[in-house]
């Protein structure tokens, strides 16, 4: 089955500072999805990729899928206290697979 | 418009045991999925429920299956229960292809 890897694992960044996280795949993907889990929470949609070269942004957030559709990217600008958490890519229609997760802590 | 409810919250069972986990979908929704996410981990995929067949099963064990019922509510059950199945069972249900909507996860304990 497809599978999708992060990196990085953990990320402590300064409050106000920018955070990035990949998402990396060895076959081409039909579909991105990233999902944010506070801690002690469950994880809550933020957006879906689908197509080559594909751009969103959410206020802070940016999402990237690769030309390749083989990657992609959540950028956070100027990171609040309020983005603590670990960030998910996952990939797949019925099996839906998710990485690993990048774990972003916000030191005040 | 109740999101996905699951039930028990927390739970604590000996090896060995068996446990059922419940999971009513968000309105409207009619695929539900389970999946397991130990501590640190990334939520692993179980199995997909769609129209009371399981539609699709990831790299679990026959002890782990699954059901449901006619309203898209489903559960699931784990028999002969490990240390290592100790996580936080997440029920997600969605519209395929769409994204996932999460309940509040079953804490397994098994000691």
């Amino acid at each position: 089955g497809q599978q999708v890897m992060q990196i990085p694992q953990y990320q402590h960044v300064q409050e106000g500072e920018d955070f990035t996280t990949y998402c990396n795949s060895s076959t081409t993907l039909s579909n991105i999805q990233w999902y944010k889990q506070r801690p002690g929470g469950h994880p809550v949609f933020l957006i879906q990729l689908v197509k080559s070269g594909e751009v969103k942004k959410q206020k802070r957030l940016t999402f990237q899928f690769g030309e390749a559709k083989k990657n992609s990217s959540l950028h956070i600008t100027a990171t609040q206290t309020t983005d603590v958490g670990t960030y998910f890519c996952g990939t797949g229609k019925q099996n839906f697979v998710f990485g690993p997760g990048t774990r972003l802590s916000v030191l005040p | 418009d109740a999101g996905v409810t699951q039930s028990p919250t927390h739970l604590i069972k000996t090896r060995g045991q068996q446990v059922t986990l419940r999971c009513s979908p968000k309105s409207g929704h009619d695929t539900v999925s389970w999946y397991q996410q130990a501590l640190g981990q990334g939520p692993q995929f179980i199995f997909q429920y769609y129209e009371e067949e399981e539609r699709q099963r990831g790299n679990f064990p026959d002890r782990f299956s699954g059901h449901q019922f006619p309203n898209y509510s489903s559960e699931l059950n784990v028999n002969a229960l490990l240390l290592g199945d100790s996580a936080l069972y997440l029920c997600a249900s969605s519209l395929l292809p769409g994204e996932l909507f999460f309940g509040e996860g079953s804490r397994l304990t098994v000691l």
